[in-house]
């Protein structure tokens, strides 16, 4: 079945110590979505890859980065985590920019990142 | 106004009954609406979308759009335990339409 995978489901890291999440997908699609979660929240935009441009948010602190290697796979970097990034990191994919593109929103399971 | 509102509830609805959730948008949206259940601890998961105005059913889930009043809705039909989660309603965005804005969530409680 096609889907979006996350890996790892559960990270923790110490305080400072750089991790990365990982997406991959097999719907082929052509956006990828970061989004970050916390508890009784709505999801919040990270950053996404429409292709390959690079689509940052204004208040998305730059210890947040991503990479998109290929089509397939896409990579969240924290470079310096805090105990305020302990969250829920959704990766979701649509197709868009065709015609009939319904541009559905399909996310992953998540990874829980807790941050000691 | 925010983008996209919705009551946090907690609604509470009894088994067997018709849960309605509700959702209301401003003009810095666009016309396509997707209305998400998340279960405590994971991830969204798409249940309807709908583009037009009126209503769109799939099994016990109908979605209503009005574009006149700005509001869009769910109906849960013969409401199941199972169905106990958070609702989340979103729109694309008018700036930049493969993004989503997201209301706060509706959290549903179906009492047996």
């Amino acid at each position: 079945d096609a889907m979006v995978i996350q890996n790892p489901r559960y990270q923790v890291t110490q305080f400072g110590k750089p991790v990365t999440l990982s997406c991959s997908q097999t719907l082929n699609h052509n956006v990828m979505y970061w989004y970050q979660q916390k508890s009784s929240q709505a999801p919040k935009l990270l950053f996404h890859y429409y292709d390959k441009d690079f689509n940052n948010e204004a208040d998305t602190p730059d210890n947040f980065q991503s990479r998109r290697p290929n089509t397939s796979f896409c990579f969240l970097d924290i470079r310096s985590p805090g105990l305020g990034d302990a969250a829920m990191y959704l990766c979701a994919t649509s197709r868009h920019g065709l015609a009939g593109d319904l541009n559905e929103q399909f996310f992953g399971p998540g990874t829980r990142l807790t941050v000691l | 106004q925010k983008e996209v509102e919705q009551n946090s509830g907690p609604l509470s609805v009894p088994e067997g009954a018709i849960a309605s959730l509700n959702c209301t948008y401003s003009d810095r949206v666009s016309q396509s609406f997707f209305w998400y259940r998340q279960y405590s601890g994971k991830s969204p998961e798409l249940i309807m979308s709908i583009y037009s105005n009126g209503d769109k059913e799939d099994g016990r889930f109908t979605a209503q759009l009005n574009k006149a009043s700005q509001y869009v809705s769910l109906l849960i039909r013969d409401s199941q335990p199972s169905d106990s989660a958070t609702y989340l309603c979103a729109a694309l965005s008018n700036f930049g339409n493969e993004k989503l804005t997201f209301g706060t969530g509706t959290r549903l409680t179906i009492i047996p």
